[in-house]
């Protein structure tokens, strides 16, 4: 199956640095991703979807100049949380979807472990 | 707009007995349907997906849903559950003019010798 991968897998910062995460399809092309973040026994919350070569949509209440997120390629959406905040700890997941239709299965990556001091 | 919900959070049950999650869901589309399985500190692994094609899927690991319309639901089953199917299951539905998916809140499964 697909595979999409995550970069840092865990990544421990200060309050009020900045941390990017990667998210990368490794034998598929994505135009479009998606971030969601997980808090613990909690379900996945949709953060936003991620275009390649056009602005990020974001969910509601969602802000999105503290979640920058940056679709370089067709294999490659970063998401940069800015200016960390302890209440930014929480499980980052993207995804993306294999191919253009609505039924093509989300592949997954593994998850970033962001914890902010 | 869309909805899932997962009856019970938390189900536990013996090496050997069926499992059964339940999802039931709502949209005003006709709906794609999804089970992810996830494993402590891991992404989300697909299960099966109902597309409108039949509607008894049958997924890896031995498990199936069966879309029901009528009860708008798509519970999940395995007739034997394995100590290696202790995880967290999550029911997801899409549909309309994008991939969003709207997830359950899971349902942690929990297997006894």
């Amino acid at each position: 199956g697909a595979v999409v991968s995550q970069h840092p897998s865990r990544v421990i910062c200060k309050s009020g640095t900045s941390v990017k995460i990667e998210c990368r399809s490794l034998d598929f092309q994505a135009t479009t991703m998606f971030w969601y973040r997980q808090f613990p026994k909690q379900s996945l919350m949709l953060m936003a979807t991620s275009n390649e070569g056009s602005k990020a949509t974001y969910e509601q209440g969602v802000e999105k100049d503290k979640f920058l997120i940056n679709h370089a390629s067709l294999t490659l959406s970063t998401l940069t949380v800015t200016s960390a905040h302890p209440e930014d700890s929480s499980f980052y997941i993207c995804s993306a979807p294999l191919g253009g239709d609505l039924s093509d299965t989300q592949y997954f990556g593994p998850g970033t472990r962001l914890t902010v001091l | 707009a869309q909805s899932v919900t997962q009856l019970g959070s938390h189900v536990s049950v013996s090496e050997g007995a069926l499992v059964l999650l339940r999802c039931n869901y709502s949209s005003s589309v006709p709906p794609y349907l999804f089970w992810y399985v996830q494993y402590p500190n891991q992404g989300l692994q697909l299960l099966l997906k109902y597309t409108s094609a039949a509607t008894l899927v049958k997924g890896i690991n031995g498990f199936e849903a069966e879309f029901k319309k009528s009860e708008t639901s798509f519970h999940l089953t395995k007739p034997s559950a394995h100590m290696s199917d202790a995880a967290e299951y999550f029911c997801a539905v899409s549909g309309g003019s994008n991939y969003k998916l709207t997830f359950g809140k899971g349902t942690l499964l929990t297997v006894n010798p």
